[in-house]
């Protein structure tokens, strides 16, 4: 099984700011395999990207993904006030899926 | 556009098993080229993947909860549905049901209903 760290476990930054958050996983993942959600309180996961850089429907140019192996980032290149929320990592590997542990963004 | 809907009871007994449902409209469970999936969340705490089923009935499902679970579909009502037996107090969760797009080969949760929140109590 393979197991998605993330970090750091939650980050404080301001509107405007440029926000960098990791995925490691325990083993390689493919890059087709790896992808991330937002999360805001009483809602469901919000798909953001997928296949560790493609952005999904309407999720604004801002988001972008990168990494392979086992090193996966999500940038946000400039906070909006609605970025502030929960982030999670995702990856598919021998029929079997699993979560990272969450990044909280917060307000600083 | 292709919505998801969880329906199922709120309060489980221990030992008792959980039974959720999940409505899909405004597509086909049957066309294929999607993974029909189920996944929880413990309150305040992060998600974890639980199984999907596939609409030919085959099934893949989480290693730590194998032993319990059951996920099943209905193609005739367009619905799949998760069983979990012998539930304990940590099973209470919000449950969600989430579309996999395996045809645009996303293998990502792209669409997911609401969520519902059951609880394990006597």
């Amino acid at each position: 099984e393979i197991v998605l760290t993330q970090s750091p476990g939650t980050l404080s930054l301001s509107p405007g700011e440029r926000a960098t958050l990791s995925c490691r996983a325990s083993q390689s993942v493919s890059s087709s395999y790896l992808a991330w959600y937002q999360q805001k309180p009483g809602q469901a996961p919000r798909l953001l990207i997928y296949g560790a850089s493609s952005r999904a429907t309407g999720i604004p140019d801002r988001f972008s993904g990168s990494g392979s192996g086992t090193d996966f980032t999500l940038t946000i290149s400039r906070l909006e006030p609605e970025d502030f929320a929960v982030y999670y990592c995702q990856q598919y590997g021998s029929s079997l899926y699993s979560f990272g542990q969450g990044t909280k963004l917060e307000i600083k | 556009q292709v919505q998801l809907q969880e329906s199922g009871p709120g309060l489980v007994k221990p030992s008792q098993t959980l039974s959720l449902t999940c409505t899909v409209s405004g597509g086909s469970i049957s066309s294929g080229g999607y993974y029909w999936s189920w996944i929880r969340q413990h309150p305040g705490k992060g998600l974890e993947w639980i199984g999907y089923i596939y609409y030919s009935g085959s099934t893949y499902y989480n290693p730590s909860l194998k032993s319990r679970v059951t996920i099943s579909v209905d193609t005739s009502k367009n619905q799949f549905s998760l069983k979990l037996s012998s539930v304990t107090a940590a099973d209470t969760a919000v449950y969600y049901c989430a579309r996999v797009d395996t045809a645009m080969v996303i293998f990502a949760f792209d669409i997911w209903g609401q969520g519902t929140m059951v609880t394990v109590s006597s």
